[in-house]
């Protein structure tokens, strides 16, 4: 069965670091999510990603983060001048069109020092 | 008010069991419910899909809708120990994507 994979599982960065989450999504999803869980919480949206544009976005989804579609099949979640309180799994998910069912990978622990 | 609660249990149950899972909404946008199961260090995996209320089953599930209570469950037949984990209703208006969650329940099934 088709999954959405993310690397790495686990990524240590000091504080004020940039750091890049990579993502999969399933081959023909056309709609790209992150989503994120600070440990102990409610797993929460940031940004939605369709037709090399974002879409929908929340109020967590600042400047400081950024997504982008390098090529045909990674998604990338960029957090630039990283703080602890980034420190959360980090959820990418997809879906074949808006309001379909969404697919989610096993996600990334960032751990911010 | 938050936009949806669940309560976070945990909730144990013998095995065989029918278990009830519930989650209470505020907006009345939503209008597509899913419930995904999470296994520790995992990554949510959908259930149940669903639009507009009334019952939807699939093997041991029913998810259940009921948008006038704003409400919505999952019941699970004949529970197996394989379906402890935590249990994650989500939601979300029309042509929006963001899936609002609730905290989840702990689910135990005791073998």
């Amino acid at each position: 069965e088709p999954e959405v994979t993310q690397t790495p599982s686990h990524q240590v960065t000091q504080m004020g670091q940039e750091v890049i989450l990579r993502c999969v999504p399933i081959s023909n999803h056309l709609y790209f999510y992150w989503y994120r869980q600070i440990l102990g919480q409610k797993v929460e949206f940031l940004v939605s990603f369709y037709n090399n544009e974002i879409s929908e976005k929340s109020e967590i989804f600042d400047d400081q983060f950024s997504v982008e579609r390098p090529d045909g099949s990674n998604f990338t979640l960029k957090i630039r001048s990283t703080k602890l309180e980034d420190s959360a799994m980090y959820f990418c998910a997809s879906s074949r069109r808006g309001n379909q069912p969404q697919h989610f990978g096993d996600g990334t622990r960032l751990s911010i020092l | 008010q938050k936009e949806v609660e669940q309560d976070p249990g945990p909730l144990s149950v013998p095995e065989g069991a029918i278990v009830s899972l519930n989650c209470t909404y505020s907006n009345s946008a939503f209008q597509y419910f899913m419930w995904y199961r999470q296994y520790s260090r995992k990554g949510p995996e959908l259930l149940m899909y669903t639009y507009s209320s009334g019952n939807k089953e699939d093997g041991r599930f029913t998810a259940q809708v009921d948008k006038s209570s704003k409400y919505i469950s999952l019941f699970i037949r004949d529970s197996q120990p394989s379906d402890s984990a935590t249990y994650l209703c989500a939601m979300t208006p029309p042509r929006m994507s963001g899936l609002t969650f609730g905290k989840g329940t702990h689910l135990i099934i005791q073998p």
